[in-house]
Order: C-alpha cells, then sequence, then structure tokens
C-alpha cells in the first residue's frame, strides 16, 4: 500500500530563511514518483516540483529544491529564502503502483513571518 | 487554455438528494482522479481512471460513482448525499508519462 507521511502540521519561518518540510513515502513499487504542491488561502493547487524514483540528481525549480533520499524514503522540500507569499499549506504527494495512482500526505502549513 | 474545468464551484443539497460533479480536461490526458479535501485529512482520492471505460477506487469511494465514457470528462455522483459528504472536491487529470497532476479549481459542497 502506497503511504504519504507528513508529520509537521505547521511551521514558522522568518523571512528570508530557507526552511524544509518533510516527508516520508513507503511504496513497494521500484517505478514512482514524489511531488509538492502548494496550496495558498485562495485554495488552488499549485504545483512546485517532482521528483522520479530513478532520477538521480535532486529536482530543483528556482527557490524550490527537492532533497530526495530514496534509502531513507524522504523526500523532504527545501524553500530557500523564504518570502511572505510563501505562507500556505503544503502537500507531498506520490504516484505509484500499476495505474500509477496518486496519493496526497495531511499537509504541512508554513507561515512566513516578516 | 482551460485545462481542467469543475462545474458547480459551490453546491447546497439536502440529505438524501442527489447530485453530479462535473469534470471536463482538455489536454488529452489519460489518468483523471476526484478527491476530497477535509480539514486536517490532506486530500484524499475518491476514483480514478485512467482511461476511457477504466476506473478504479481510491482510499474513500463509499457514497461515489464514477464513469469514463471519454477522455474528457469523468463525472462523481453522489446517489444519496450525507452530512458526511460536506467537503471541498478537486479533479485532476495527468497524462501518461508527465510528472505533474494538474487540478481544477475545487468545488464546495455542503449537505445539510
Amino acid at each position: 500500500a502506497q503511504k504519504i507521511t507528513q508529520t509537521q502540521p505547521g511551521m514558522f519561518v522568518q523571512e528570508k530563511e530557507a526552511v524544509t518540510l518533510d516527508c516520508t513515502y513507503d511504496t513497494s513499487d521500484q517505478s514512482y514518483g514524489l511531488f509538492w504542491y502548494k496550496q495558498p488561502s485562495s485554495g488552488e493547487m499549485i504545483f512546485l516540483i517532482y521528483q522520479g524514483s530513478y532520477d538521480e540528481q535532486n529536482a530543483t525549480e528556482g527557490r524550490y529544491s527537492l532533497n530526495f533520499q530514496k534509502a531513507r524514503k524522504s523526500a523532504n522540500l527545501v524553500i530557500s529564502a523564504s518570502q511572505l507569499g510563501d505562507s500556505a499549506m503544503y502537500f507531498c504527494a506520490m504516484k505509484s503502483g500499476g495505474y500509477q495512482k496518486v496519493t496526497f500526505g495531511i499537509g504541512t502549513k508554513l507561515q512566513v513571518i516578516p | 487554455n482551460a485545462g481542467v474545468t469543475q462545474t458547480p464551484k459551490f453546491q447546497v443539497l439536502k440529505t438524501g438528494q442527489s447530485m453530479t460533479l462535473q469534470c471536463a480536461q482538455d489536454m488529452n490526458h489519460e489518468y483523471m482522479s476526484w478527491y476530497r479535501q477535509d480539514p486536517g485529512m490532506g486530500l484524499r482520492l475518491i476514483h480514478y481512471s485512467v482511461g476511457a471505460g477504466i476506473t478504479d477506487q481510491g482510499e474513500v469511494p463509499n457514497g461515489y460513482n464514477v464513469s469514463r465514457s471519454t477522455t474528457e470528462d469523468f463525472p462523481l455522483r453522489l446517489l444519496s448525499a450525507a452530512p458526511s459528504q460536506t467537503s471541498v472536491y478537486f479533479c485532476a487529470s495527468r497524462g501518461q508519462n508527465t510528472g505533474e497532476l494538474f487540478f481544477g479549481e475545487g468545488s464546495r459542497l455542503t449537505v445539510l
């Protein structure tokens, strides 16, 4: 069974500082993918970053990077130089299984402090 | 570019009523799915489909029906609404070989 675990219900970070949001996953599949999404208070789901299980390098997209540690089954999101607009819910997700269905974690609420 | 379109955005139902949430995508994506979002529970997968005529259950399928007669459309049916189905519903799709899951804007359903 596929499972995503996010253990930080809420996080605070000072503006301009870096922050790491934790995500661990469980799957018996060899081929899978990991995502992070941002959900601001307006409610839309915004795609941030994707990492495939066979990708050797950690994914990066601007200020976002995914710290992929396969042996530990972790896929932490690192946001560098936090901005006030980064305040939002962040969801980790995984696609796996025969049909590569996508399952989500419960999310982490990030608040950036001026 | 329309992407994923969900309707309606808001709906209030009485217990026992039926309704259909519509979802359409114009990206020729094979994979489509429905999630519900409840406070403290993240997004939970209700049903998903990997192509026309193929659907499967997710984590919380009870009380919901789906069908996929075309690549573009993936409606979610509530046959007899219950207050426990009060939630925000998201439809999402992705291509066969792409990573990103594209989301609709969400539909807020209240069952009284």
